[in-house]
């Protein structure tokens, strides 16, 4: 079973409103972090926000919020007042501190890419 | 800037060759993560260092190794390249163990085989 799904390949969305990018993820562990990046055209991975299985409130950085539902292990991005710039690939990630095998690094979802229409 | 770096940014080479990819995790973090980007596969872990050691393998082929240094640098080596092998390669590091804190990413080594 996939451990990070984002169910939506792509996403065209008009400058200015919010936008909301599904994650839903699967772990057993109690123990986990939750983390979007942006990765624009460029390559290089951006870090937008984290939220971590313990925290009691949705994390939010500047115009981004985590959705966090932990009982339906969902893990929505929204964007709000979206921008031309904010065109790019969406990658949800997990990483668990109790994960097997011994790593303990982030497993992606396939992304969203995300285009901004003006 | 994370504070990871990696070099070369871009490498261009023929199918049969060998190259290496150097990263050099942010200071002081002890654990260093290599990943695969490419089309059809997406973001896939390749290994993982802490403070030299091997600490855990993904989906790494045999043609592919990897290797932490005592200064902590890592180095990636992929041998007998194939077409396939054309990617985007990430190097991560993380000062944590245990806990499930933030991944620092280095700007990525896109690397074509022609």
């Amino acid at each position: 079973a996939q451990k990070i799904t984002q169910t939506q390949p792509g996403m065209f969305v008009q400058e200015k409103e919010a936008v909301t990018l599904d994650c839903t993820y699967d772990t057993s562990d109690p123990s986990y972090g939750l983390f979007w990046y942006k990765q624009p055209s460029s390559g290089e991975m951006i870090f937008l926000i984290y939220q971590g299985s313990y925290d009691q409130q949705n994390a939010t950085e500047g115009r981004y919020s985590l959705n966090f539902q932990k009982a339906r292990k969902s893990a929505n991005l929204v964007i709000s007042a979206s921008q031309l710039g904010d065109s790019a690939m969406y990658f949800c990630a997990m990483r668990e501190v109790h994960s097997g095998g011994g790593a303990d690094g982030l497993t992606f979802g396939k992304g969203t890419h995300l285009i901004i229409q003006p | 800037d994370s504070g990871v770096t990696q070099t070369p940014k871009h490498l261009i080479t023929a199918t049969g060759q060998r190259v290496t990819l150097r990263c050099s995790p942010r200071s002081g973090d002890l654990s260093v993560y290599w990943y695969q980007q490419s089309l059809d596969q997406g973001l896939q872990f390749l290994i993982q260092y802490y403070n030299g050691e091997e600490r855990a393998k993904g989906n790494i082929l045999e043609r592919f190794s990897a290797q932490q240094f005592p200064d902590l640098h890592s180095e990636l080596n992929l041998s007998s390249l194939e077409l396939g092998d054309s990617a985007l390669y990430f190097c991560a590091s993380s000062g944590d163990r245990g806990r499930a804190g933030e991944l620092f990413f280095g700007e990525g080594s896109r690397l074509t085989v022609l």
